[in-house]
């Protein structure tokens, strides 16, 4: 299963856009590139998928290189509201492992 | 919306006891999951299912075992608790139906063991 290396925290202003890269060197043909957030006290959750490219939803961006060994996370002018850990996990569908995360926080 | 229940949030039990976690999804979902999750250590995978009856290991199953006699039930059981195991314990489920890659997760139960 592939390993993700992410950065342990970052931080940021609000009306700031964060990029938070993924680097994933032995992911397999089969593995897609999702990404979580957590709050505290709550269970992580689904922020964005993708096998290539890029893929943009209503909350994130997410780029992929054609090697596919690192991935970014766009937040775009994040707020207050975004401060909460990040996580990157590289698998098939029906096993995913979670690193540590990236602890985003936004400062006023 | 998936709803992923967990039964207690917070929990306190003595050395020795034995411990049920229960988790309850009302989506279908043929897979579900157990976590727990500690400081520094992210989220680590300790069993999982991907149908009735069925169970797989994850990283840490040791002390640990668990339960599905129904699609919408995934029990977690440490047989005797330790203080090692007071944490937080996390529920998911998911399907693959649709092609993502998606699982919803619970409340949690932040277990004490004294």
């Amino acid at each position: 299963l592939a390993k993700t290396t992410q950065p342990i925290s970052m931080d940021s202003y609000e009306g700031q856009e964060v990029n938070i890269t993924c680097s994933h060197n032995n992911i397999a043909t089969n593995d897609y590139i999702t990404w979580y957030q957590q709050f505290p006290s709550q269970g992580p959750r689904f922020i964005i998928q993708g096998y290539k490219t890029k893929v943009t939803n209503e909350v994130a961006s997410l780029f992929i290189p054609a090697d596919r060994k690192s991935s970014t996370l766009s937040l775009p002018r994040v707020s207050l509201s975004d401060t909460a850990v990040y996580y990157c996990l590289v698998g098939e569908p029906d096993k995913l492992i979670f690193g540590t995360g990236t602890r985003l926080q936004v400062f006023p | 919306d998936v709803k992923v229940t967990q039964s207690s949030r917070y929990l306190v039990k003595r050395t020795g006891e034995k411990v049920f976690l229960e988790c309850v999804q009302d989506m279908d979902h043929e897979n579900m999951f157990w976590y727990r999750q500690d400081p520094g250590l992210g989220l680590r995978l300790i069993y999982f299912s991907y149908d009735v009856k069925m169970k797989e290991k994850g990283d840490i199953p040791e002390g640990y075992s668990v339960s599905r006699e129904k699609k919408e039930r995934f029990s977690l059981i440490l047989e005797s608790a330790s203080t090692n195991q007071t944490s937080m314990y996390l529920c998911a489920s998911s399907s693959l139906a649709g092609g993502r890659n998606e699982q919803f997760f619970g409340p949690g139960t932040r277990l004490t063991v004294l």
